[in-house]
């Protein structure tokens, strides 16, 4: 079954540095989203891609956010100065035009600041 | 209004019992109604959905039961297993404009089916 593919699975950063966490979602899907999940709390809505364009962005997604879909495959969320408080596994997730509104999670990658 | 409250927040059954897990949210324009499975260390998967159309909707030990006009959904397993023991997440989602939809997710109900 095709799935949503993230790296790394854990990384652990410097306060202020910058991070690349990236995903591949499954190949025909054209909606790609990333969430997030500080440990023990709910799955909580990132910003959401489509067309090449963020089609929305939460509060959480402030202007050390950002997304990027390079190449046509991978799909990028980068932070630019990490703090503290962005520790958290987020996880990328896509979605195909037509299946619902289905929305399909990789495993997640593990941000720890410190 | 863009809240989803979920009780409760732990669950101890015993194998072979039914787990209950409610639902209520606010916001009309939610328009479908995922339940996902987390396992620790895992992304959440996709369990069963509903729409708000229809009432009941089951696929095998899993049902979820929708009441639109009280604006409250549950998930009901049945036969709980201890593989079941996982946190699970009701979910609501809502159209975006640009494109695509958004899940709010509930708070979680950790399961546990004892032997």
């Amino acid at each position: 079954e095709p799935e949503v593919t993230q790296t790394p699975s854990h990384q652990v950063t410097q306060m202020g540095q910058e991070v690349i966490l990236r995903c591949v979602p499954i190949s025909n899907h054209l909606y790609f989203y990333w969430y997030r999940q500080i440990l023990g709390q709910k799955v909580e809505f990132l910003v959401s891609f489509y067309n090449n364009e963020i089609s929305e962005k939460s509060e959480i997604f402030d202007d050390q956010f950002s997304v990027e879909r390079p190449d046509g495959s991978n799909f990028t969320l980068k932070i630019r100065s990490t703090k503290l408080e962005d520790s958290a596994m987020y996880f990328c997730a896509s979605r195909y035009r037509g299946s619902g509104n289905t929305i399909y999670f990789g495993e997640g990658s593990w941000l720890t600041v410190v | 209004q863009q809240q989803v409250k979920q009780s409760p927040q732990s669950l101890i059954v015993q194998k072979g019992g039914i787990s209950i897990i409610n639902c209520a949210y606010e916001n009309t324009a939610f328009d479908y109604f995922p339940w996902y499975q987390q396992f620790p260390g895992k992304g959440p998967a996709l369990l069963i959905a509903i729409r708000p159309d229809v009432s009941e909707k089951k696929e095998g030990r899993f049902t979820i039961s929708f009441n639109k006009s009280a604006k409250q959904f549950s998930l009901h397993i049945m036969d709980s297993q201890p593989g079941d023991s996982a946190t699970y997440f009701c979910a609501a989602s809502t159209i975006l404009t640009g494109g695509g939809n958004k899940l709010t997710f509930g708070t979680g109900t950790q399961l546990k089916v004892e032997l």
